[in-house]
């Protein structure tokens, strides 16, 4: 069965630092989605992307979260600088056509502790 | 503002005793209907959908949902739960009018016990 890969899986480093997460979509999949999960605040949508453009990022911190998609086979998140608050579970998650009608494909996730 | 309850943060049951997962939304425009489960350490996967047509629609695992749109209800059954469903289980709604965005409920704890 085709997957989301997601890499890192995990990633424990101190705050300050940037964390860079990467994202393979399903061949052949035109629309990528950002979630964060916490405990507190469940799944939130960060951001995403339809044929590479973003479409919505109005669920991230605009000062220290970045998203893109350098091509068709790969998506980033960036955090920088890392904070404390930003330790969560990260999922990519990716769909085809205009996607209202169509099931998300989620990834594995990266868990993210920033100390 | 549209949304998603999921009444009960967790549902405790017996193995073999049947289960129903609530779930109810609020949306001023018309909505496509989603249930996703999460085993711990993994994404979601999904379960089933409700785009149009029968208003009951089967899912993987003998999962079944029923859509009630005058109460505005996507509610998840299952005639008979394996220790094997013990996951977390969120209903989703995709908006008509922006382009697949999902909007999660807050998650429903299934925990079966032997």
């Amino acid at each position: 069965d085709a997957r989301v890969t997601q890499t890192p899986r995990h990633k424990v480093t101190e705050m300050g630092q940037e964390v860079t997460m990467r994202c393979q979509p399903i061949l052949g999949h035109n629309t990528v989605f950002w979630y964060r999960q916490t405990m507190m605040q469940g799944l939130e949508l960060l951001a995403y992307f339809r044929n590479r453009a973003p479409l919505d990022d109005s669920g991230m911190p605009k000062d220290r979260f970045s998203a893109e998609m350098p091509d068709a086979t790969l998506a980033t998140l960036k955090i920088q600088p890392s904070e404390p608050r930003d330790s969560a579970v990260y999922f990519c998650a990716s769909g085809a056509g205009d996607g209202r009608d169509q099931p998300q494909h989620f990834g594995d996730g990266t868990r993210l502790s920033i100390l | 503002a549209q949304s998603v309850t999921q009444l009960d943060s967790q549902v405790p049951v017996f193995e073999e005793a049947p289960v129903e997962l609530r779930c109810n939304y609020s949306s001023s425009v018309s909505v496509y209907l989603f249930w996703y489960v999460q085993y711990p350490n993994q994404g979601l996967q999904l379960l089933l959908k409700y785009l149009s047509g029968s208003t009951l629609v089967k899912g993987i695992n003998g999962f079944e949902a029923e859509f009630n749109k005058s109460q505005t209800s996507f509610h998840l059954r299952k005639p008979s739960v394996h220790i094997s469903d013990t996951a977390e289980y969120f209903c989703a709604v995709s908006l008509y009018n922006q382009g697949g965005k999902l909007i999660f409920g807050q998650g429903t704890e299934l925990s079966v016990k032997p």
